[in-house]
């Protein structure tokens, strides 16, 4: 089945501890990427990938860092955790980043920092 | 400034009647508009897009949305609600750099 696996579903940690979110993709799309769904904000871009090796910061990349070393795996790093990363987490891939090109979805991760 | 707008936070419709979901844009050049559904502790799920042609795109779910350029508008419609569509609706367009611009979304709650 075509997908986008997301880990963990949910977290709760603590400030300071750092955390990753894996991401990872079995269509061979080559656009990846991060967002942030917060309550009357609706989604916002945090990074984003167009291929391999190559990232580029979203609306919001203030507190995380991603890599791509692989087509399939995009993970999101928090290096420092704080409260207001309290949100839910979707990443995201299509085969493309031209408009056209319809993205797919991974099921969230809901992330608690305390 | 590239940005959508669902001046909507909340629809209520009862089941059987017809449903409106509100959306509009701003953003230079010919539009290219998405319409996402996301159910309750789901990812975000494609229901149609707008790229060119016909104004009225016809999408899953028996959902359509009709695209208005002289009123930036890409209204989302279906003509006979389901209680299975109560679900929070999302509209977006592609910026200037082809990533994905989204509104707050609205909250679809279709009543018995």
């Amino acid at each position: 089945e075509a997908q986008v696996t997301q880990n963990p579903r949910y977290l709760i940690t603590v400030t300071g501890k750092k955390l990753t979110v894996t991401c990872s993709q079995n269509m061979n799309h080559e656009y990846m990427s991060w967002y942030r769904q917060d309550p009357g904000l609706g989604l916002r871009q945090i990074y984003y990938s167009m291929n391999v090796e190559v990232t580029d910061k979203g609306d919001v990349p203030e507190g995380y860092k991603v890599s791509r070393k692989e087509k399939r795996n995009f993970p999101l790093i928090l290096e420092s955790p704080s409260p207001n990363q309290t949100s839910l987490y979707f990443c995201a891939s299509s085969w493309a980043v031209s408009g056209a090109n319809v993205l797919t979805f991974g099921a969230g991760s809901r992330l608690t920092v305390l | 400034a590239q940005s959508v707008a669902q001046p909507e936070d909340q629809v209520n419709v009862a089941e059987g009647n017809p449903l409106t979901v509100k959306c509009t844009y701003s953003v230079s050049g010919n539009p290219y508009l998405f319409w996402y559904v996301q159910y309750p502790n789901r990812g975000l799920q494609f229901l149609l897009k707008y790229i060119t042609g016909d104004n009225l795109v016809k999408g899953s779910y028996g959902f359509e949305a009709e695209f208005n350029k002289s009123q930036t508008s890409f209204h989302l419609k279906k003509p006979s609600a389901l209680v299975s569509d109560s679900a929070l609706y999302f509209c977006a367009v592609v910026g200037s750099q082809g990533n994905l611009i989204f509104g707050k979304g609205t909250k679809l709650s279709v009543k018995p």
